[in-house]
């Protein structure tokens, strides 16, 4: 059973450029959360997708937009990149059924702004 | 508003001590989770715990135990006989069951290092 995947692993971009991460949930579930953490720093909450809709956001730009497809991947799009993007970014999955409701955390996808 | 904090920045231990990870939550929701997860080097977030706000009962696995004080508001994590690979970064996390529902607000997190 696989888990949480995402793609690609590492990133490096210029400022100013866009760029997308991937993220493919465990099997089973339907709800994918991204996560932005900075070095040093807890995982802060971007959005939530379910039923390819974004159903909660955290306190991020608009310049952060996302997509859910109907196999529940989703895709985090960042636009006009800034240094201080640089972070791992996290995708978490869930399942909207209350007896597995624990996030899965993916590995990650570190991106570097230059 | 939502907040966690792990008060403790850093914790370094000599295998085999048991070590405390304080967590202090602050939340407007009267029901909501309280989450445990720990981060080794290779970066992925492990799930080790969920608590619901209305189980106050203390919980062990294994090696961990999980204090619940809903009075004091934390919730407090021991690692008894700690091992070499128990360093990694712990992370206290609470998602409030109202606005907040999905949203993870996760604490700084503790460093903690198991000397051999």
């Amino acid at each position: 059973d696989a888990g949480v995947t995402q793609s690609p692993t590492h990133l490096i971009k210029t400022r100013g450029q866009q760029v997308t991460l991937r993220c493919s949930p465990k099997s089973g579930h339907d709800t994918v959360s991204w996560y932005q953490q900075a070095l040093g720093q807890g995982p802060q909450f971007i959005f939530q997708y379910y039923e390819e809709e974004e159903r909660q956001r955290g306190n991020f730009p608009d310049r952060f937009s996302g997509h859910q497809f109907p196999n529940y991947s989703s895709e985090l799009n960042v636009n006009a990149l800034l240094l201080g993007d640089s972070a791992l970014y996290l995708c978490a999955s869930s399942s909207t059924g209350l007896a597995n409701y624990e996030q899965y955390f993916g590995p990650g996808t570190r991106l570097t702004v230059t | 508003a939502q907040k966690v904090t792990q008060a403790q920045t850093e914790i370094s231990v000599v295998e085999k001590e048991d070590v405390t990870l304080d967590c202090v939550y602050e939340t407007r929701d009267t029901t909501y989770y309280l989450f445990w997860y720990k981060q080794p080097p290779s970066g992925e977030l492990v799930f080790l715990i969920r608590r619901n706000s209305f189980d106050e009962q203390n919980e062990i696995s294994g090696r961990y135990s999980w204090n619940f004080q809903k009075s004091t508001s934390s919730f407090n994590f021991t690692i008894t006989a700690s091992q070499v690979v128990d360093s990694a970064v712990y992370f206290c996390a609470l998602e409030g069951l109202g606005t907040s529902y999905g949203k993870l607000t996760f604490g700084q997190g503790t460093i903690l290092t198991v000397h051999p």
